[in-house]
């Protein structure tokens, strides 16, 4: 079974640029996930979906990030103007649904380095 | 405070040793996972469990739900269990989000 797919894997942008991440998540799986993780710190929920629609964008800063996931399958997220405060692995993850019994898988992150 | 907090913060073991990291939560959780994270890696889900214990490997999970309190066990640690441990639980809540403990971080030597 194929994990889930995040591209591009590394990036370095300067600050006020822009900059986009995709996710494909498992195959038939509702509840997408996206966390940014500072370096030493735990990953924070930006965004989470279900199928198309969002469940949860509380801790998204609306200002510069945008996210969207036509169609209920693959995600984009993005970051416009940039920030150096946005040097982050950006993860995507999935699951079936939200319940408790559902395992989270998380894909392998995407790197930006805002200089 | 952290509601997620987990012990030892660091570990360092001799290989072959018996490694234990706990996790304790002052919310209530519905269940738990235990993740692994290596250095430049992405997250790997090892285990996720609401109750009792699972077993995979040389990787033994429990959990208590009702004293809050989980524990991964390492038998037999090899240099490549070096990595990031984290407990992460489901609040429960509409939406299940995973509130993050504040990680382990476990160096095992050959």
């Amino acid at each position: 079974e194929a994990g889930v797919a995040q591209s591009p894997r590394y990036k370095i942008i300067e600050k006020r640029q822009s900059v986009a991440f995709w996710c494909n998540p498992i195959s038939g799986h509702a509840t997408l996930y996206w966390y940014q993780q500072i370096l030493g710190q735990g990953p924070k929920l930006l965004i989470q979906f279900q199928n198309n629609g969002v469940v949860d964008d509380s801790q998204l800063p609306k200002d510069r990030f945008s996210a969207e996931r036509l169609k209920g399958v693959d995600s984009t997220l993005k970051i416009q103007p940039a920030k150096l405060e946005d040097s982050a692995v950006y993860l995507c993850a999935s699951s079936l649904g939200v319940l408790a019994g559902n395992t989270i898988y998380f894909g392998e992150g995407s790197w930006l380095t805002v200089v | 405070k952290n509601e997620v907090e987990q012990s030892p913060q660091n570990l360092t073991a001799q290989e072959g040793e018996f490694i234990t990291i706990n996790c304790s939560y002052s919310v209530g959780i519905s269940a738990l996972h235990w993740l692994q994270q290596h250095p430049g890696g992405g997250i790997v889900s090892l285990f996720m469990l609401s109750s009792g214990k699972k077993k995979h490997g040389r990787l033994i999970a429990t959990i208590n739900i009702q004293e809050k309190h989980s524990s991964l066990h390492i038998t037999a640690s090899h240099p490549r269990d070096s990595a990031v441990y984290i407990c992460a639980g489901f609040d429960g809540g509409a939406t299940n989000k995973l509130i993050f403990g504040t990680g382990t971080l476990l160096a095992v030597q050959p």
